[in-house]
């Protein structure tokens, strides 16, 4: 168990459908980051959040959209979404906004029929 | 703009060493890292080398760094069968704000 705790694991849902998935960073860690991981994209960095401010933004759709609350956790929101959407979504976090190492969770993976 | 690539596959036999190579564009990365992602799991560091350095090596496996080609290497000692897995570089700034990764490198041991 990394610490990094992500929800749900697993979630199927329809085109033009909007799902929430949540992440909750390793005690301490006060930076969280999003990566979608697909097969044809690889891993893609999405959005990175860092004590409740956004800090980088990566290859995020606008369809896409994310927060980090007082508390830490993070959710990724996605909306309208489509067949290509479907990937495994990662969250991982990091002490400070430019540490060296990011510890990852388990992913949660999106199937879009 | 920056840019982290590897070969996609690569098979050996159990108990031979295992030679993952990673290139990368951007000569300002501070930090380089080998991650390892076993099937239906997350990432997970398995070592990282400062810039300044060549060689890093922690059991069974050895990080070699070539600054000057922008070449990285993680050979792994008497590969396992539990050795299977993704083998993702990373590379990262000092106080940089998203990591780059590689593509990946699918290692397949064989018995």
């Amino acid at each position: 168990d990394s610490g990094v705790t992500q929800t749900p694991k697993h979630l199927i849902t329809a085109t033009g459908q909007r799902v929430t998935l949540r992440c909750s960073p390793r005690s301490g860690d006060l930076s969280v980051y999003w990566y979608q991981q697909s097969l044809d994209q690889g891993l893609q960095f999405l959005i990175q959040y860092y004590n409740g401010e956004e800090r980088a933004k990566g290859n995020i759709l606008e369809r896409f959209s994310a927060q980090q609350f007082p508390d830490l956790h993070s959710e990724l929101n996605l909306s309208s979404l489509e067949l290509g959407d479907s990937a495994l979504y990662f969250c991982a976090s990091s002490p400070r906004s430019g540490a060296n190492v990011l510890t990852f969770g388990a992913g949660s993976r999106l199937t879009v029929l | 703009g920056e840019d982290v690539e590897q070969s996609l596959f690569l098979s050996v036999r159990e108990g031979d060493s295992s030679v993952i190579n990673c290139t990368y564009t951007d000569s300002s990365s501070t930090y380089l890292y080998w991650y390892k992602q076993e099937p239906g799991a997350g990432l997970q560091l398995l070592t990282y080398i400062f810039s300044n350095m060549d060689m890093k090596q922690d059991q069974r496996l050895t990080v070699l760094l070539n600054k000057k080609d922008k070449h990285l290497s993680l050979r792994i000692a008497d590969t396992q069968t539990g050795d299977s897995a993704i083998y993702f570089c990373a590379e990262s700034k000092n106080y940089g704000q998203n990591f780059v990764f590689g593509p990946g490198t699918r290692l397949s041991v064989l018995p």
